[in-house]
């Protein structure tokens, strides 16, 4: 069945450093890619997303690029900050209804 | 707005028992989906609800599972007998369309 890859599953940075998340999905008829960001004990929140027409997207911090002929995205965080550290899910969706998710990355940012 | 809630926070019940979990979309959202996150792994996806009608419950698990949308608002879940493997974080979401989800809180369901 389809499925989501999600890499890598703990990330540790330094403060003021990068931090990649890799995803690679396998329905390529997916076309919408949300990430998702979940602090402890809290809901997760929509960050950043793309659709499958964008090769790229930012939104100051946060980067998402896109390689549909890979099947893959990634998340891009630079100048990580304390507060980044969470837990990222990326997601793959059909239309916005078939949606699997990433097992999460749990990124630590140290001070 | 108000965002999509769900009750309770957290659950314990014995093996065996009924629990219901209810979450309340936020208003005008035709789509509402529940999803579960078992021990730490990724969240699955159970069902997707557009209006009161089922667009896609091919991830229920299995007829333990209940999922009700009466009159397209807010949606129960019902889990009867719970078993142990029922275990984890049941998270609610909805969306006006194919834009990205809400979520929930989610409701913390301990099976003992």
């Amino acid at each position: 069945g389809e499925n989501v890859e999600q890499h890598p599953s703990t990330l540790s940075v330094q403060e003021g450093d990068s931090a990649v998340i890799k995803c690679t999905y396998s329905d390529s008829a997916s076309n919408y890619f949300p990430w998702y960001k979940q602090e402890l004990g809290k809901r997760p929140q929509l960050i950043i997303d793309i659709r499958s027409n964008v090769g790229e997207k930012k939104d100051q911090r946060i980067a998402v690029t896109l390689n549909k002929t890979a099947k893959h995205f990634s998340l891009h965080i630079t100048e990580t900050q304390p507060e980044d550290s969470a837990v990222y899910f990326c997601a793959a969706s059909n239309q916005g209804f078939k949606t699997i998710f990433g097992a999460g990355t749990r990124l630590f940012v140290k001070a | 707005e108000a965002g999509v809630t769900q009750f309770p926070s957290h659950s314990v019940i014995e093996k065996g028992q009924t629990v219901t979990l209810r979450c309340d979309p936020i208003s005008g959202h035709d789509n509402l989906y529940w999803y579960r996150r078992v021990m730490g792994k990724e969240i699955k996806f159970l069902l997707h609800f557009v209006k009161e009608s089922k667009q896609d419950e091919s991830g229920m698990p299995n007829n333990r599972f209940l999922a009700e949308r009466t009159g397209g608002t807010y949606s129960t879940l019902k889990v009867q007998p719970a078993e142990l493997e029922d275990s984890g974080v049941y998270f609610c979401a909805s969306s006006r369309g194919e834009t990205g989800w809400f979520f929930g809180s989610g409701t913390r369901l301990t099976v003992v």
